[in-house]
């Protein structure tokens, strides 16, 4: 079945650095893939949709310029967190819509998620 | 605006059954899911609903209505391993996810 790997599971990184998370579609091309990040106690929040050879979108509210997302392949995408600080360490999470040739465009396959800690 | 509500904590026997309750209110549908997640760990899909009824997998039912903006996830025969959050999601009219805070059920012996 459609499975997304994320990586890396765990990651601390220096106030001030650039972290960057990568989301596979392991046996599908994922057109279309989704970066959420969530607080701890609180609700999974969208940040961005990703779209595979075009810009992503951003909800509002999230700054493009330091969540820099990259949809290079089907099967690819990756969040970089720029000049991360203290207030961006939370659980990223990447999900992808299942492949429409088997009828799951329906159905969305979340990563591991990524646990983002900043020091 | 676009809204989805759900308990924010409910609290059950093991051995009993509980139903979780989620009603919607979104610009569009196009399926609801139900998704399990357990702490720190990412949601793993439950069921996904389209049309109205009631799908039933295993221990695990979903039931929806869409005339009434509301969808239920039935769990029985409760296990300890059943203690997580139960997130609700709908599909809006451009397919984009809205999600729903997320019920916290704990599993009592």
């Amino acid at each position: 079945g459609a499975v997304v790997s994320q990586h890396p599971s765990w990651v601390i990184c220096k106030s001030g650095t650039s972290v960057k998370i990568e989301c596979r579609s392991l046996d599908f091309q994922a057109t279309t893939m989704f970066w959420y990040r969530q607080f701890p106690k609180q609700s999974l929040m969208l940040m961005a949709t990703s779209n595979e050879g075009s810009k992503a979108t951003y909800e509002q509210g999230v700054e493009k310029d330091k969540f820099l997302i990259n949809h290079a392949s089907l099967t690819l995408s990756t969040l970089t967190v720029t000049s991360a600080h203290p207030e961006d360490s939370s659980f990223y999470i990447c999900s992808a819509r299942g492949p429409g040739s088997l009828g799951l465009e329906n159905t969305i396959y979340f990563g591991e998620g990524s646990w983002l800690t900043v020091v | 605006g676009q809204n989805i509500d759900q308990p924010t904590e409910m609290t059950a026997t093991e051995g009993a059954i509980v139903q979780i309750n989620c009603t919607y209110q979104t610009s569009g549908f196009n399926g609801l899911f139900w998704y399990q997640q357990h702490a720190g760990e990412a949601p793993t899909f439950l069921s996904y609903n389209v049309l109205d009824g009631l799908e039933e997998k295993g221990r695990f039912s979903s039931f929806l209505s869409r005339s009434k903006g509301y969808s239920y996830l039935l769990l029985k025969e409760l296990q300890m391993k059943d203690s997580a959050s139960y997130l609700c999601a709908v599909s809006d009219s451009n397919y984009q996810l809205i999600w729903g805070a997320g019920t916290k059920l704990i599993i009592k012996p």
